[in-house]
């Protein structure tokens, strides 16, 4: 099955500067990548995603780029405030093979100093 | 939209009680996922649903855990005998339909078992 590993496991970064999140996976037959933003005692809520067939996708402050021959996807938060404090999620899904499951990284704590 | 709906958000219970959670997906959704959450573990998929239909329980850490969807604005997921190691956030999650990649998450229910 789908393996994902992401790093760090904690970020601190201070306002205004840029954080970078990493994820590999195992299953090259993976095609969806989404990011899930997790705040203190609230659901995951998709913040991003991006599928195989697109190297890079931005929406305002964040963009994710993924790499396909390397099996590596990232997340970048640009002049980053202290909302985008919480813990972030990487996950990847099959084409097939696996219905709808989404295997998820273990997390990343990021916290924005001011 | 409410999004998706879980009750109770907090439980706590003694070990050996039985336990059972609820979800009420996003009206029109046609997947129904249930995680649970815990520091060592992450996210885990432990059951998920097409249609009211389970299509994959292969996360159901064992027969103390069932789950059901009886119908398309309902499911539920019950421990039964609880033991303290279950304590965890328990998150139901929805999708538009089967072929669909985004999850919607609800806010989870935090179960400790004492």
């Amino acid at each position: 099955g789908e393996n994902v590993e992401q790093h760090p496991s904690t970020l601190s970064v201070q306002e205004g500067d840029s954080a970078v999140i990493k994820c590999t996976y195992s299953d090259s037959a993976s095609n969806y990548f989404p990011w899930y933003k997790q705040e203190l005692g609230k659901g995951p809520q998709l913040i991003i995603d991006i599928r195989s067939n697109v190297g890079e996708k931005k929406d305002q402050r964040i963009a994710v780029t993924l790499n396909k021959t390397a099996k590596h996807f990232s997340l970048h938060i640009t002049e980053t405030q202290p909302e985008d404090s919480a813990v972030y999620f990487c996950a990847a899904k099959p084409l097939t093979g696996g219905g709808n499951k989404l295997t998820f990284g273990t997390g990343t704590q990021l916290k924005v100093e001011l | 939209d409410a999004g998706v709906i879980q009750s109770p958000r907090h439980e706590v219970t003694e070990m050996g009680q039985e336990v059972t959670l609820r979800c009420k997906p996003i009206s029109g959704h046609n997947s129904l996922f249930w995680y649970r959450q815990t520091m060592m573990r992450g996210l885990e998929l432990l059951i998920y649903f097409n249609n009211n239909v389970p299509i994959d329980d292969s996360g159901m850490p064992e027969d103390r855990f069932s789950a059901k969807m009886p119908n398309a604005s309902f499911s539920t997921l019950k421990i039964q005998p609880s033991e303290p190691r279950d304590s965890a956030v328990y998150f139901c999650a929805s999708g538009e339909t089967s072929a669909s990649d985004t999850q919607y998450f609800g806010p989870g229910t935090r179960l400790t078992v004492l």
